[in-house]
């Protein structure tokens, strides 16, 4: 099995909600990472997630909030965003053990629109 | 910092033809380099992986190559399909990061 999946698929929402995404995979992979990607623009990585525990957090405002409950599971927690947080959010994955990292696999991402 | 391009930003070619993508990369110290498809508004599929001791990898169709001492890698694509429509992203990962640095893409159309 090399799926991770994310709910939901798509996520409508006002700048003053709360809301969460899920990312899960089954490959007992140990390193999870959050993108955000723009219309035809490449994914920006948010943050990794090594261990359960966060590694990268490159710069991300604090209206997301990551969290890794277990080795399977990642969320990102949405607050008070923005309409330009509008995009495609994107989980992946890849087996890490010690210096040596595999290839990333990728969730199909929730389309988040802020109104 | 590791800068990606790709080359060229878009291709249409008739189905049939073989053709090559290109991938610069500024900084050499790089751990691997990983090729991806995506299919408009959905997430990003694993083409190849290429450590950096590799110098090619090949998946049916694709073959990757990587050149780490002049920056470049290519996907080679032999008798493009119409179902080869994508844009195929190539990312580079720096030694012992776990960070990927993607390129901006290239969008490909294979006309039937």
């Amino acid at each position: 099995d090399t799926e991770v999946t994310q709910t939901p698929k798509h996520l409508v929402m006002g700048m003053t909600n709360k809301k969460s995404l899920k990312c899960e995979q089954h490959m007992g992979h140990r390193a999870m990472y959050w993108y955000k990607q723009k219309a035809k623009k490449p994914p920006e990585l948010m943050f990794v997630y090594s261990y359960e525990k966060l590694s990268i957090n490159e710069s991300v405002p604090s209206r997301f909030s990551p969290e890794c409950p277990n080795s399977s599971l990642l969320n990102l927690h949405l607050h008070a965003l923005q309409p330009e947080d509008s995009a495609l959010y994107l989980c992946a994955s890849s087996q890490e053990q010690g210096a040596r990292i595999d290839e990333q696999f990728f969730g199909p991402g929730t389309r988040l629109t802020v109104l | 910092k590791q800068e990606v391009t790709q080359i060229p930003a878009a291709l249409s070619v008739p189905e049939g033809e073989n053709l090559v993508l290109n991938c610069s990369f500024t900084d050499s110290a790089i751990y691997n380099l990983q090729w991806f498809r995506q299919d408009p508004g959905k997430g990003l599929t694993s083409l190849l992986l290429i450590q950096s001791s590799q110098r090619e990898q090949t998946s049916g169709r694709l073959n990757a190559s990587l050149d780490k001492s002049s920056g470049r890698s290519t996907l080679y694509i032999a008798a493009s399909q119409p179902g080869d429509s994508a844009t195929y992203l190539c990312a580079v990962r720096r030694n012992y990061g776990q960070n990927f640095v993607f390129g901006p893409g290239t969008r490909l159309s294979v006309l039937p």
